[in-house]
């Protein structure tokens, strides 16, 4: 596709559920960020993918997120044991060539709300 | 660490008016500023970015920004804004020995006609 595309667009789980998010990066972009933005704030950084090299997952906020981009295309946000805290939209995006002066291309999120 | 500030929760402005959004960071290093654009339902897009050289950056869709290092600033301006600006702004700051993109709060901005 031409650009970012993430899936399923809304997810509803249920408070203990297991969910995986998926995110399509630009063809050939070797960038990889996963962003969550919660309610009337910005995004703020979960982790970040060069190729299929997790570089940086500090802002994982605990334990129970893991993500993975095994091939260096595709890439997996996983959250185990779903907390309310969890429900926000988490935004994937993607550069080209992983330059900090890069500009990032965003999809349009997957907007998980937790019950 | 790195962060970015911006003052303004909501900007309303008439249409054929001057826009501008405020925004300050801080960085240990030289800074790579941005911004982007979110509209409803929909991901960020790209505005503009300040990477280094000529203090005022142009964009997309009539947008400019100018760089400020004394004051730390770096914020959005439209000569005469259009009732399709209006949207949420954010904008972002990576430092030179950091991946990450931090972003403010973002700015809704109302373009009344």
């Amino acid at each position: 596709g031409a650009g970012v595309s993430q899936s399923p667009r809304y997810k509803v789980a249920k408070r203990g559920q297991d969910v995986a998010l998926r995110c399509d990066p630009i063809s050939g972009h070797v960038s990889l960020f996963w962003y969550q933005q919660a309610l009337g704030q910005g995004p703020e950084f979960l982790t970040y993918f060069q190729n299929e090299a997790q570089l940086d997952k500090s802002g994982l906020p605990s334990d129970r997120f893991f993500a993975e981009r095994p091939e260096g295309s595709v890439s997996t946000l996983k959250i185990q044991r779903t907390q309310q805290e969890d429900s926000a939209v988490y935004l994937c995006a993607s550069s080209l060539e992983g330059t900090r002066g890069e500009k990032l291309f965003f999809g349009s999120g997957t907007q998980l709300s937790v019950l | 660490a790195q962060s970015v500030a911006q003052p303004e929760d909501q900007v309303n402005v008439a249409e054929g008016n001057p826009l501008t959004v405020k925004c300050t960071y801080s960085v240990s290093g030289n800074p790579y500023l941005f911004w982007y654009v979110q509209y409803p339902n929909r991901g960020l897009q790209f505005l503009l970015k300040y990477i280094t050289g000529d203090n005022l950056v142009k964009g997309s869709y009539g947008f400019e920004a100018e760089f400020n290092k004394s004051q730390t600033s770096f914020h959005l301006k439209k000569p005469s804004a259009l009732v399709s600006d209006s949207a949420l702004y954010f904008c972002a700051v990576r430092d030179l020995n950091d991946y990450k993109l931090s972003f403010g709060a973002g700015t809704t901005v109302t373009v009344r006609a």
